[in-house]
């Protein structure tokens, strides 16, 4: 299995501020072919099921506000908030989709 | 807009059957943009993605859980369903049924998601 590991586990970020989550894989998930990157990243807030916010690395899912944003390639991924709001607490998740079993990184808990 | 609702028991006794049905609305079951399958999320952890179905019958199981885990679909229904056998404390956790998006070449990412329903596995 691919191993997902997000860092930090935890950020408290001020209102406003930017808030940066990394992802790295046990192994690329790049598929050179087609120079895509197998990668997503979901949103969790209490209570509810996770939240679609970018597939592709870098493509935001339809409705996603342009503050979040997805970079990276190969092993080393980024999710970015540039600038804060309150209703973006919650926990953030990323994904590897390049080899079954598809797996999830571990979360990471943003806070204000 | 795509709808997926869990269904099913809430509590089951160890080494019983787990079972619990998701069903689609908002567009057919038999579409060839997704696979349909099953998430879940153990008390205050992280997600495990169990096992994905196409509506044609072919399946995907997590290996991890393969040994123990059915899933099925009824397109009459617009439905699909999961079984995990012998089940323990271990398994209980918030079960999410998903839309699979198909990338044809890999795999897939998930864009639509139930609420999700809490099975409790206790004696």
């Amino acid at each position: 299995d691919i191993v997902m590991t997000q860092s930090p586990d935890s950020l408290a970020v001020s209102l406003g501020e930017r808030a940066t989550i990394n992802c790295k894989s046990s192994q690329s998930v790049l598929y050179t072919s087609k120079n895509n990157n197998y990668l997503a990243w979901y949103q969790q807030k209490p209570g509810q099921p996770p939240k679609l916010l970018i597939y592709w690395a870098s493509t935001r899912e339809s409705g996603v506000p342009d503050r979040f944003s997805g970079s990276g390639s190969g092993t080393d991924f980024t999710l970015t908030i540039s600038s804060l709001q309150a209703e973006d607490v919650a926990v953030y998740y990323c994904q590897q989709y390049y080899s079954s079993p598809p797996t999830f990184g571990q979360g990471t808990k943003v806070e204000i | 807009q795509l709808q997926l609702q869990e269904s099913g028991p809430g509590l089951v006794k160890p080494s019983e059957t787990l079972s619990l049905t998701c069903s689609v609305t908002g567009g057919s079951i038999s579409s060839s943009t997704y696979h349909w399958g099953w998430i879940r999320q153990p008390p205050g952890m992280g997600l495990e993605w169990i096992a994905a179905i196409y509506y044609s019958g072919t399946t995907y199981y997590n290996p991890s859980l393969k040994s123990r885990v059915t899933i099925s679909v009824d397109t009459s229904k617009n439905q699909f369903s999961l079984k995990l056998s012998s089940v323990t404390v271990a398994d209980t956790a918030v079960y999410y049924c998903a839309s699979h998006f198909r990338t044809v070449t890999h795999y897939w990412y998930f864009d639509h998601w139930g609420r999700g329903t809490q099975v409790t596995v206790s004696s």
